[in-house]
């Protein structure tokens, strides 16, 4: 069992651009959240995937948006990308989404923005 | 909202020697509380929830509603425990967290 995996592990993009990252869940977990790691602070929710529906979502802005696909990956998508967005973005993986599961979480993508 | 408090951001400690690591949390709900960890070069992964009331690798946490915390405790730390540590409070029934700033443990051989 791979657990969950995620795509890539270090990205760098300029301010303005924009970025997908990808994560795909662990085997058998149907739900797909998605959290933000600044250096020094610890994850901060951004929002939650079930049923290809977000679900719930943490005060992010709108530029950050999702997608949750039929075989249960996800990616996260972040417009018009500012040097706050540099951060550690995790993916975690669950079953269900009415709590009582564990999230199991990647490694986490590394994105810096210049 | 939901709120979790980690006062101290690096503690040392001397191998044997008895670890805590404070959580105090702040929600007006039914809480779901856990305690996370990721050693070096590691993935985040869960060392323990209330729920469970188990001991894991020696660590024990007992949830206090009246004091709203979640403290984390081992009586004698390994070497091995050195990671960084998040307390984490979910609502119950939704898995959706709150982490703390996390602590940084180093036990000294």
């Amino acid at each position: 069992d791979a657990g969950v995996t995620q795509s890539p592990t270090h990205l760098i993009k300029t301010r303005g651009q924009q970025v997908t990252l990808r994560c795909s869940p662990k085997s058998g977990h149907d739900t797909v959240s998605w959290y933000q790691q600044a250096l020094g602070q610890g994850p901060q929710f951004i929002f939650q995937y079930y049923e290809e529906e977000e679900r719930q979502r943490g005060n992010f802005p709108d530029r950050f948006s999702g997608h949750q696909f039929p075989n249960y990956s996800s990616e996260l998508n972040v417009n018009a990308l500012l040097l706050g967005d540099s951060a550690l973005y995790l993916c975690a993986s669950s079953l269900g989404n009415a709590g009582g599961s564990p999230l199991h979480f990647g490694n986490g993508t590394r994105l810096t923005v210049t | 909202a939901q709120r979790v408090t980690q006062p101290e951001k690096l503690l040392s400690v001397f191998k044997g020697a008895p670890v805590e690591l404070k959580c105090n949390y702040s929600y007006s709900g039914s809480p779901e509380l856990f305690w996370y960890v990721q050693y070096s070069r590691q993935r985040l992964q869960l060392l323990l929830r209330h729920i469970s009331r188990e001991s894991i690798k020696g660590f024990t946490a007992d949830l206090n509603k009246g004091e709203t915390s979640f403290h984390l405790k081992k009586p004698f730390a390994q070497e091995e425990d050195s990671a960084m540590y998040y307390c984490a409070l979910g609502a119950y029934g939704n898995n959706r967290l709150a982490f703390g700033k996390g602590n940084q443990v180093v036990v000294i051989p």
